[in-house]
This record gives C-alpha cells, structure tokens and sequence, in this order.
C-alpha cells in the first residue's frame, strides 16, 4: 500500500521570503501523480500544484513550484515571496496511475506567515 | 461555478444516533469520496463509488455506511455515532475512474458527536 508522510507539523515563514514544505511517499509503483492541497480557514480545498511521475521535470505553478526527486520518493514544496494568503494547512497527496481516482494523504503541514 | 455542496457546515448529535451526511455535486462526476480529516492524521479515505449504487471501501470504513442511488448524490451515514467519530468530514468528486480530471472538493461537515 502507498503511503504520504508529511514530517513538518507546522512551518513558520517572513512574508516575502522563501519556504519549503517536505513529503515523502512509498510506492512500489512507477506511474502515479503527486499533489499539493492547500486548506485555507474557509476548508476549502485547493488544488496547488500537480507533478506526474513519468514527467522529469518539475512542475511549476507562479510562486509555487516542486522539487521531485522520484527515486528517492521525494516531493517538496517550494512557495517564493510568501504572501499573508498562502497561510494555510498544506497537504501532500499521491494518487495511483491504475487505481482509480483515491488520494492517499500526507498528515498535513500548518504554514503561517509573519508579516 | 462548478460545486460539491455538503448539506451542514456544523452538526452536533448524541451518542448512538443514526446520522446522514449528504454530498450532491453539479458536475456529473462519475467517481465520488468520502474523507475524515484529524489533526495529525491528515485525510483518510472511508468509502468511494465509482457509479451509481455502487460502493468500495476505503481505509477505514468501520463504523461508517454509503449510499449512492442517484449520481449527483454520496450519503455517509453514520449507523450509531460514537463520540471517536467526532471528526471534519470531507467530500469529493471526480470524473471518469480513470481519468485524471480534477478533484472537487466540498466545504467540509464538522461533526461533533455529544
């Protein structure tokens, strides 16, 4: 079985600066997609960024961008210039190429952002 | 603007009460999802459906029931809620079982069981 592991409970960051949230996954798989999820206060989940495992480069989204290292199961989160709105909890996900659509979560990450 | 919509935002029952939790989503979403969310925890998966009147379990589904009759809708009930269901419950939906299409998310049910 796939497992995500988040071991940032909590991460704290300078507006403007720089922040990396960490995730790592097990998987005997080779095809599969990894996610950020970002739940501000309001719950609503939103989609931040998405890598597909067969693509080697890593996916970009404005501010946000990953750093994905598939062979040593790797899968962070880099946000640049932070802003007072990215304040959030962030959730690594793992979705199976040929299993259906279930995302398997990490235990999630609690980003404040000082101003 | 596509939606999940969860029925309530706050519920509080009592012990041993059968409790519903209702999803409907606009999309005509095949695939839809059930999700508890615990601090440290993160999201676990109680139950899906890929189609209509069809279930499958998720990781931890003790406890827990659906009930998909109609497309747009997924049930979660609860048969006799214990106070360790006390819980954010999230629901979702997606398209096609093997499509990558994005995921829908609804606000969340916080569940308070007394």
């Amino acid at each position: 079985a796939q497992t995500v592991t988040q071991s940032q409970p909590e991460m704290s960051v300078q507006e403007a600066e720089t922040v990396t949230l960490s995730c790592t996954y097990d998987t005997s798989e080779s095809d599969y997609y990894l996610f950020w999820y970002k739940q501000p206060p309001s719950r609503q989940m939103i989609l931040v960024i998405r890598q597909e495992a067969y693509k080697q480069q890593n996916a970009t989204e404005n501010r946000f961008s990953v750093n994905f290292q598939k062979a040593a199961k790797s899968f962070s989160l880099k946000i640049s210039d932070s802003q007072l709105g990215d304040a959030a909890m962030y959730f690594c996900a793992y979705r199976s190429y040929n299993q259906g659509g279930k995302l398997i979560f990490g235990q999630g990450t609690e980003l404040s952002v000082k101003p | 603007d596509v939606k999940v919509t969860q029925s309530s935002r706050y519920l509080v029952k009592r012990t041993g009460e059968k409790v519903f939790l209702e999803c409907v989503q606009d999309m005509d979403h095949e695939n839809m999802f059930w999700y508890r969310q615990d601090p440290g925890l993160g999201l676990r998966l109680i139950y899906f459906s890929y189609d209509v009147k069809m279930k499958e379990k998720g990781d931890i589904p003790e406890g827990y029931s659906v009930s998909r009759e109609k497309k747009e809708r997924f049930s979660l009930i609860l048969e006799s809620a214990s106070t360790n269901q006390t819980s954010m419950y999230l629901c979702a939906s997606s398209g096609g079982r093997w499509s990558i299409s994005r995921y829908t998310f609804g606000s969340g049910t916080r569940l308070t069981v007394v």
